[in-house]
C-alpha cells in the first residue's frame, strides 16, 4: 500500500498549456506539502496545507495554484506552463505541521515542458 | 537565513561506518536538525532528526555538537543500498525549513 502517491509519474506538455498533478496520502496525516526539485537537484518548498488550510506559500508564480479538497489530497494546478517549470515535483505529508514531525514523500512527477 | 553546508560528495567502503558532516552556524535555539536521503529516481526519505541531544534509530545516529553549529549523521555499516544524496535540513519554528545541496554518498563494494 503506497503511503503517498502522485499522478501522473511523467508529464510532457507544451508551453502555454495548463496541467494538474494529483497527490493522495493514506497515512491519516493532517499536513501536506508540494516541493519542486530542479535540474541541479535542489529541493524547494512551494506550498503546505494543514487540515485543508494553506499554511506555507513560498514565493512561487501565481500560475501555480494548490487545492486541497480534503486532508488526504493536495493537488497542484499550473497555468500557462513555461520552460522553466520543467522539474520534478514532490508531494509529501506529515502528521502535523512543525519541526518535530517527519515528512513522507511521494515518488515524484517529472514535468517536461517543450 | 538558516542554511546548511555539506560536502558535495563522499565515498565509503561497504560495511564500514560513514560520518556525514553538516555545518549550520546560523542555527537558532529552537531549530531542529533533520536528515533526509534521496535514492536515485525516488522521493526523499526521512532518516533522523534531533534538537540538542544525540539521537539513535534503526537507520542511523545523529551526533549534534555542543554549540549546535554542526552535526554528523553516522551510518554504522554502509551498504550498497545506502548510496544516495543525504540532505541536512534546518527546520525553524513557523514552518520555515531549508534544504541544502546535499552530500552524494558513493558506497564501494
Amino acid at each position: 500500500d503506497t503511503a503517498v502517491s502522485q499522478t501522473p509519474k511523467y508529464l510532457v506538455t507544451q508551453m502555454g498549456n495548463d496541467k494538474s498533478i494529483k497527490c493522495e496520502q493514506n497515512l491519516g496525516h493532517d499536513t501536506m506539502y508540494w516541493y519542486k526539485q530542479d535540474s541541479k537537484k535542489f529541493l524547494k518548498i512551494m506550498f503546505s496545507y494543514n487540515n485543508k488550510e494553506l499554511i506555507i506559500n513560498e514565493t512561487v508564480p501565481n500560475r501555480f495554484s494548490p487545492k486541497s479538497p480534503d486532508k488526504a489530497h493536495l493537488n497542484l494546478h499550473i497555468n500557462s506552463l513555461e520552460l522553466g517549470d520543467s522539474a520534478v515535483y514532490f508531494c509529501a505529508s506529515s502528521q502535523a505541521p512543525g519541526q518535530y514531525y517527519e515528512q513522507y514523500f511521494g515518488p515524484g512527477t517529472r514535468l517536461t515542458v517543450t | 537565513d538558516a542554511k546548511t553546508t555539506q560536502p558535495n560528495s563522499m565515498e565509503s567502503n561497504e560495511e564500514e561506518p560513514v560520518h556525514l558532516p553538516c555545518n549550520h552556524s546560523t542555527i537558532s535555539g529552537t531549530d531542529y536538525i533533520h536528515w533526509y536521503r534521496q535514492l536515485p529516481s525516488q522521493g526523499p526519505e526521512y532518516v533522523i532528526h534531533g534538537l540538542t541531544s544525540n539521537v539513535n534509530n534503526r537507520m542511523a545516529s545523529l551526533a549534534i555538537a555542543e554549540d549546535r553549529k554542526s552535526s554528523t549523521l553516522i551510518l554504522h555499516r554502509a551498504t550498497l543500498r545506502d548510496a544516495a544524496v543525504y540532505y541536512c535540513i534546518l527546520w525553524r519554528t513557523g514552518n520555515q525549513f531549508y534544504f541544502g545541496t546535499g552530500t552524494s554518498l558513493t558506497v564501494i563494494p
